[in-house]
């Protein structure tokens, strides 16, 4: 099976702008989430997508949203763009429905915010 | 909410040797599981050990193994034989709750250096 992956690998935006970031999670998975990871704040939790709808949302601002397609691929927006924007964007998929169940996570995408 | 915490930002160890990595959370609930992940310099997050806590007896995984103490709240890994590959982010997990779905709440991390 082929693992979880995010494109782009690499972005770079300037502040105000938007981005879009992709998660093709693993064949049969339905579970998406996300996680944004800085040197910090560590890892913290962004959002889960279930089925194309989304299960539960972490402590981040309005201008994080994501969705989630019938084929379960993923998407993640960020709109106007700040500095501390800047991160690495993990995306994990899981078989099950609680994190019980092993999470498999892709490479990650790298954003920089100038 | 769930508290996780690992003390130790940063450690090494000589190739062969063993070492212990510590992590401590804070849950009311008492059936629940504990992750240690690996994240090696290439990124790309792997799961390492796995611990189910109504299990007493420790998890193990080839030369990975747990020292879990329910009572304490304490799941510490230890790696033992270290390989240079064994170089990476390890970090401690802890899934959201029963309403929590897939999230996983992280503790903040040690990087790991093994020494040839």
């Amino acid at each position: 099976k082929a693992g979880v992956t995010q494109t782009p690998r690499y972005l770079i935006k300037t502040r105000g702008q938007q981005v879009t970031l992709s998660c093709s999670p693993i064949s049969g998975h339905r579970s998406v989430s996300w996680y944004q990871q800085t040197p910090g704040q560590g890892l913290q939790f962004l959002f889960e997508y279930f089925s194309e709808t989304q299960r539960n949302k972490g402590n981040f601002p309005g201008r994080f949203s994501g969705r989630q397609f019938s084929n379960s691929r993923s998407e993640m927006n960020v709109s106007t763009l700040e500095l501390g924007d800047s991160a690495l964007y993990l995306c994990a998929s899981s078989g099950g429905q609680s994190a019980y169940n092993e999470q498999f996570f892709g490479p990650g995408t790298r954003l920089t915010v100038l | 909410a769930q508290t996780v915490t690992q003390s130790q930002p940063e450690m090494s160890v000589q190739e062969a040797e063993t070492v212990t990595l510590s992590c401590t959370y804070d849950t009311s609930e008492n059936n629940y599981y504990l992750f240690w992940y690996k994240q090696p310099p290439s990124r790309q997050m792997i799961l390492v050990i796995r611990q189910e806590a109504y299990k007493q007896q420790n998890a193990t995984e080839n030369r990975f193994s747990v020292n879990f103490q329910k009572a304490a709240k304490s799941f510490s890994l230890k790696i033992s034989d270290s390989q240079l590959g064994d170089t990476a982010m390890y970090f401690c997990a802890f899934p959201g709750g029963n309403n929590a779905g897939n999230m996983l709440t992280f503790g903040g991390g040690t990087r790991l250096m093994v020494k040839p």
